[in-house]
This record gives C-alpha cells, structure tokens and sequence, in this order.
C-alpha cells in the first residue's frame, strides 16, 4: 500500500523558496507512467494543482500556469522522494500543500498528510 | 485551463434523504479514444486531507460506500449521496484530470438539515 509522508518547514520569509519534500513507500518514484503530484489549499484559491512529475521513458514535469516560472518539481531516485521548490514566495502563498499520487486513474488516488505553509517575515 | 463550477456552493440536507451536487466543465473531458470521462469527486471533512470518492465520472474508490454515486457524461456531472449519513459532513470538490493544469471546483459543502 502506498503512502506519502510529507517533511519541510512550515514558516517560510517572503522573497524566499518554500521547499517540501514526499517521501514515498510502497511504489517507486521511477516506476513507469505514475505521476507524482503537488496541490496546495487557501481560503482565496481553493484547491489548486501545482505541477506533477513522472517517468515515461524519460523524466517529464507539468506546472500550473500561475506558478510556471516560479516552480520546480524534481524527482529525488536515490530516496525515493520528490520535492517541490517555489521561488520568491508571498504571503500569497501562504496555504496547506499536499503531495498525492494515483493508482487505477490519473485522478489523485493516495494524499500526503498536509503541510501548512505560512509566509510571514 | 478547464473552468470547473460546482453547484450549489452549500446544501443542507435531512439525514436519510438524499443530496445531490453538480459540477460542469467549461469543456468536455470526455476522451473519445476510450470513452472514459476524467473526472473525480473528493470529500474532505473538517480538518483532513481530501479523499477521492470517485474517478472515471463514476467509479468508486475502493472502500466507498455504495450510498455514494457519480454519474454524467461529457461536461456535466453529479455526485449523489443517497440516504444522507452524518458522517458525510464534508466539503465536496469535483476535479478534471482530462488535461494539465488539472482543476478543481469551488467546492460544495453539505451540511446536516
């Protein structure tokens, strides 16, 4: 059964990179056609996906159009983990991030446990 | 990106009665080739993280009450829960994951009458 565990901080300065990392088990990061995903939730937004990351043949990402140029989502083999950095973060950004995967459908199948991010100085 | 609206944004219903909540696409995420819709309905209750209830327009995730059911096609969707329990307070979200940026609705939360 697979499950995610999320780890990062949870205060993050404005201007500065908010950075998560979720650590797989019971599948494998590189296993063929699974994406692995990062969402985040406010009360402003709702529920907004971020971006994904997978292994097809090669490795391949897709963001959300309003974080494309502040975001990167790498895959981590070696720990079978990914992360998600975000650049020059705002208060704006302040929300509950998730990382989740799928399973029988691209639909988000398996959910990390939430970590809230808030931006303050 | 794909617009999804829920409606209503709130719905309050009598226990064992029957609620229903709608979603539309402002595009079909109906994929010919296969014939499957993509799209998902989660639940989230106070305090947790979102479950998926059901993918495919209308496949429940394994362990899902049968109370709960999807159905529609092409741009329009409805989540139903028949018999309302109280453990299904929660805020109902609909997700299409036909193409990137996947989206959510707004969310509709269902409350006890």
């Amino acid at each position: 059964q697979v499950q995610l565990q999320q780890s990062g901080p949870g205060l993050v300065k404005p201007s500065q990179t908010l950075s998560l990392t979720c650590a797989i088990s019971g599948d494998s990061v590189s296993r063929n056609g699974v994406t692995w995903n990062w969402i985040r939730q406010s009360p402003s937004r709702g529920l907004e996906w971020l971006g994904r990351t997978y292994y097809k043949s090669k490795w391949s990402t897709d963001y959300a159009t309003s974080v494309k140029s502040r975001i990167t989502i790498n895959p981590d083999t070696s720990n079978n983990q990914f992360s998600l950095q975000l650049n020059s973060v705002t208060p704006e950004d302040t929300a509950v991030y998730y990382c989740a995967t799928v399973t029988s459908s691209d639909a988000l199948h398996i959910w990390g446990q939430g970590t809230l991010v808030t931006v303050s100085s | 990106d794909i617009v999804m609206t829920q409606s209503p944004d709130s719905l309050a219903v009598s226990l064992g009665e029957r609620a229903t909540i709608n979603c539309k696409s402002s595009q079909s995420v109906l994929y010919s080739s296969n014939n499957k819709n993509y799209l998902a309905w989660y639940q989230q209750k106070p305090g947790q993280t979102p479950e998926l209830l059901i993918y495919w327009a209308s496949t429940r995730e394994s362990g899902v009450p049968d109370r709960f059911s999807g159905s529609g096609s092409g741009t329009d969707f409805t989540l139903t829960i028949s018999s309302l329990q109280a453990e299904d307070v929660a805020v109902y979200y609909c997700q299409q994951y036909y193409s990137t940026p996947y989206t959510f609705g707004q969310g509709t939360k269902l409350e006890i009458k």
